[in-house]
């Protein structure tokens, strides 16, 4: 199975701040990452696909990039709507299991 | 717009059954695949089941292989996850969810249910 390690998996910041999140893949998987948004007691929301995709009424100050083992999480510039866990999950196309990486909690500084 | 109401969920003794249901409305239910995705308590995502659009391929993690059943009612619009020799790590939300994209590798989730609990305890 491929795993996933994001990092950091806390990272405390201001509104305002740059934030990256990274997640590394154990094996190549092309470009086939999501990452998601969820907030406490919330279901998970998709952010970006296939990389660096943006979904469909996500702020444009979210940013995906990276392809085979190594992609980033980007926020430009943070907002207090942004306070969440963020994972990552590889769908590397007909290869179950559809890993998740851990979860990065992004807190208020 | 797009809906998934999960239902079936509660407290339920190791080692017996449950059956949990995900009921879909608002896009043609029978041409997506659909997850069973679940959380831990205070703990990140274990996705954990997958059929296709027309419940032709079934796939399962390994923590729930050989006990877990996912299955679907096109006619019925909703998604089924049946549950057998239920375990105390077993416990957690369990979401139903829409794969994005099945004829273009988009296995991915789109859209998410507001998920339901599963509590395995004596």
């Amino acid at each position: 199975d491929i795993q996933m390690t994001q990092s950091p998996s806390t990272l405390a910041a201001s509104v305002g701040d740059r934030v990256t999140i990274t997640c590394r893949a154990s094996q190549s998987i092309s470009s086939w990452l999501a990452w998601y948004q969820q907030k406490p007691g919330k279901a998970p929301k998709l952010l970006i696909y296939k990389a660096s995709s943006l979904e469909a009424g996500v702020p444009s100050r979210f940013s995906g990039s990276g392809s085979g083992t190594e992609f980033t999480l980007t926020i430009s510039s943070l907002q207090p709507d942004d306070f969440a866990t963020y994972y990552c999950q590889q769908y590397n196309t007909y290869s179950p299991p559809w890993t998740f990486g851990q979860g990065t909690k992004v807190e208020i500084k | 717009q797009v809906q998934l109401v999960e239902s079936g969920g509660g407290v339920v003794q190791p080692g017996r059954s449950l059956r949990l249901s995900c009921a879909a409305s608002g896009f043609t239910f029978s041409t997506f695949g659909m997850h069973w995705v679940r959380q831990a308590p205070g703990k990140g995502l274990e996705w954990v089941a997958v059929i296709y659009y027309d419940g032709s391929n079934k796939y399962y993690a390994d923590s729930v292989k050989g006990r877990f059943n996912i299955s679907r009612v096109n006619s019925k619009n909703t998604l089924y996850l049946q549950m057998n020799s239920l375990r105390a790590e077993d416990t957690a939300v369990y979401y139903c969810a829409r794969v994005a994209d099945q004829y273009s590798g988009g296995w991915y989730e789109d859209y998410w249910g507001q998920g339901v609990l599963v509590t395995v305890s004596s």
